[in-house]
């Protein structure tokens, strides 16, 4: 079952602008992380914010996190062509135990030069 | 330093075949999970190996199953396959950081496997 809920399913964007993808989940989490794939293949983490964060930077990518909405936002600055690709949120519930990480459906980004 | 590989990248077997794929983690990981990714759909968990034992395990049936070697290596076995098994399967490893919540996952590139 996915846990996590990627909005809009679908993106295209022009060439240097903003690319905001939001997250929704379920339960509760230890952290939240997002991946990005390419062509169906192995996935690539991108950053990863834990449940007492709140914003999180990383090069052109932006994260927030709002655990009373349970919910995360990805943004991408300044897209190039190169941004092509499905991104992934991925939750680790905070059911105890050992970890396990879920992912939601992804949203697929197309940047068009 | 490598990363984490998984063999066959491909693979096509027929119903009520049995499949095994390999995943060797990333140097220095010690826990691998699986997915089962279908076209178009985000990575479904199927079970997570840490010292040589299934600790996790999703909503997959018992025809799925794996293995964790001493090296950390693992394998995945299906048995009786079905034509909805056709899937990407994707191996991930991390370190275990106790009582820090998950770590983030290194993925392969995948074993592309198709049932007829």
């Amino acid at each position: 079952s996915q846990q996590g809920e990627e909005d809009p399913q679908a993106l295209s964007i022009q060439e240097g602008e903003n690319a905001t993808m939001n997250c929704s989940y379920k339960t509760s989490i230890n952290n939240l992380q997002w991946y990005r794939q390419n062509s169906g293949r192995g996935l690539v983490h991108l950053i990863l914010i834990r449940s007492n964060e709140r914003e999180k930077h990383s090069g052109r990518l932006r994260v927030t996190l709002d655990t009373s909405k349970k919910s995360s936002s990805l943004l991408i600055t300044a897209s190039r062509a190169a941004d092509t690709a499905s991104y992934f949120c991925a939750t680790d519930p905070l059911t105890g135990g050992y970890q396990k990480v879920t992912f939601g459906i992804g949203t697929k980004l197309q940047v068009i030069p | 330093d490598a990363g984490v590989t998984q063999s066959p990248t491909h693979l096509i077997k027929t119903r009520g075949q049995q499949v095994t794929l390999r995943c060797s983690p990333k140097s220095g990981h010690d826990t691998v999970s699986w997915y089962q990714q279908a076209l178009g759909q985000g990575p479904q968990f199927i079970f997570q190996y840490y010292e040589e034992e299934e600790r996790q395990r999703g909503n997959f049936p018992d025809r799925f199953s794996g293995h964790q070697f001493p090296n950390y290596s693992s394998e995945l076995n299906v048995n009786a396959l079905l034509l909805g098994d056709s899937a990407l399967y994707l191996c991930a490893s991390s370190l275990v950081v106790t009582g820090a919540g998950s770590e983030k996952l290194f993925f392969g590139s995948g074993t592309q496997l198709s049932v007829l």
